[in-house]
C-alpha cells in the first residue's frame, strides 16, 4: 500500500533553514505529482507546494514563494522541501501528499503522518 | 483567489444523518471541490470529489453512507448512520490555475461532534 514517511522537522531559529524529506513506497513514484501541505497548531490546512511527476514544473504558495523550494529525486523515491528564511508563522506540521495525477493538480489522494517544524528563538 | 466557507461546527446524534456545507465564492461557483476527513491526531484522508452537477467520486474504502451533492455555489457532504469515529474535522478544498500558476485552497474546516 502507499506509504509516505516524512522526516527532517525540528526546532530552528527565525531566519534559519531546514530540509524536509518524504520517502515514498508502495507505488510508482515517478508517475505522480507530489505536494507539501502544512497545518499550524490548532489551525486548518494550507497547501505549500506541488511538483510534477518528472520534476519539470513546480508551484509554490505565495506565502512561501522565494523562501521554500520543492524538489524530488525519482531514483530515490524521495520528495524534498528546502525551507530558508524561516519565520515563526511557518511553525506547523508538514505533510507530504501524493496527487492522483502526474502533472495536473487534482487532489491529495494519500497523505503521510507529517513532520513538525517549530520556528522559535 | 477562490474562497471556501465552512461553518465551524456541526453535531448530530449517533445513528442519525448529517449534512456538511462548503460554499464557494460566487465567481467560482462552478468549481469542483474535494472533501477530506481528519480524525483527532491523525492525517487528513481523502473522501470524495464533488462537481457542480452534484456528481461525486469517492476515494478507496469510503463507505456508501457517504454521499456528495451540489446546489449553486454550495457543495455538500452527507453521511448517514453516524458513528462515533465520524467525529473529526472535515475540510473542503479546490484546485485552480490563475495566470498559469497552479494552486489549492482549503476551507476553514467543520468540526463534527457525535452526540
Amino acid at each position: 500500500q502507499v506509504q509516505l514517511v516524512e522526516s527532517g522537522g525540528g526546532v530552528v531559529q527565525p531566519g534559519g533553514s531546514l530540509r524536509l524529506s518524504c520517502a515514498a513506497s508502495g507505488f510508482i513514484f515517478s508517475n505522480f505529482g507530489m505536494h507539501w501541505v502544512r497545518q499550524a497548531p490548532g489551525k486548518g490546512l494550507e497547501w505549500v507546494a506541488f511538483i510534477h511527476n518528472d520534476g519539470s514544473n513546480k508551484h509554490h504558495a505565495d506565502s512561501v514563494k522565494g523562501r521554500f523550494t520543492i524538489s524530488r529525486d525519482n531514483s530515490k523515491n524521495t520528495l524534498y522541501l528546502q525551507m530558508n528564511s524561516l519565520r515563526p508563522e511557518d511553525t506547523a506540521l508538514y505533510y507530504c501528499a501524493k496527487d492522483r495525477a502526474a502533472t495536473g493538480l487534482e487532489y491529495f489522494q494519500h497523505w503521510g503522518q507529517g513532520t513538525l517544524v517549530i520556528v522559535s528563538s | 483567489l477562490p474562497v471556501l466557507t465552512q461553518p465551524p461546527s456541526a453535531s448530530a446524534l449517533l445513528g442519525a444523518s448529517i449534512k456538511l456545507t462548503c460554499t464557494l465564492s460566487s465567481e467560482h461557483s462552478t468549481y469542483t471541490i474535494e472533501w477530506y476527513r481528519q480524525r483527532p491526531g491523525r492525517s487528513p484522508q481523502y473522501i470524495m470529489k464533488v462537481k457542480s452537477d452534484g456528481s461525486h467520486t469517492k476515494g478507496d474504502g469510503i463507505p456508501d453512507r457517504f454521499m456528495g451533492s451540489s446546489s449553486g455555489a454550495d457543495r455538500y457532504l452527507t453521511f448517514s448512520n453516524l458513528q462515533s469515529d465520524d467525529e473529526a474535522e472535515y475540510h473542503c478544498g479546490e484546485s485552480h490555475t490563475i495566470d498559469g500558476q497552479v494552486g489549492y485552497v482549503f476551507g476553514t474546516g467543520t468540526k463534527v461532534t457525535v452526540l
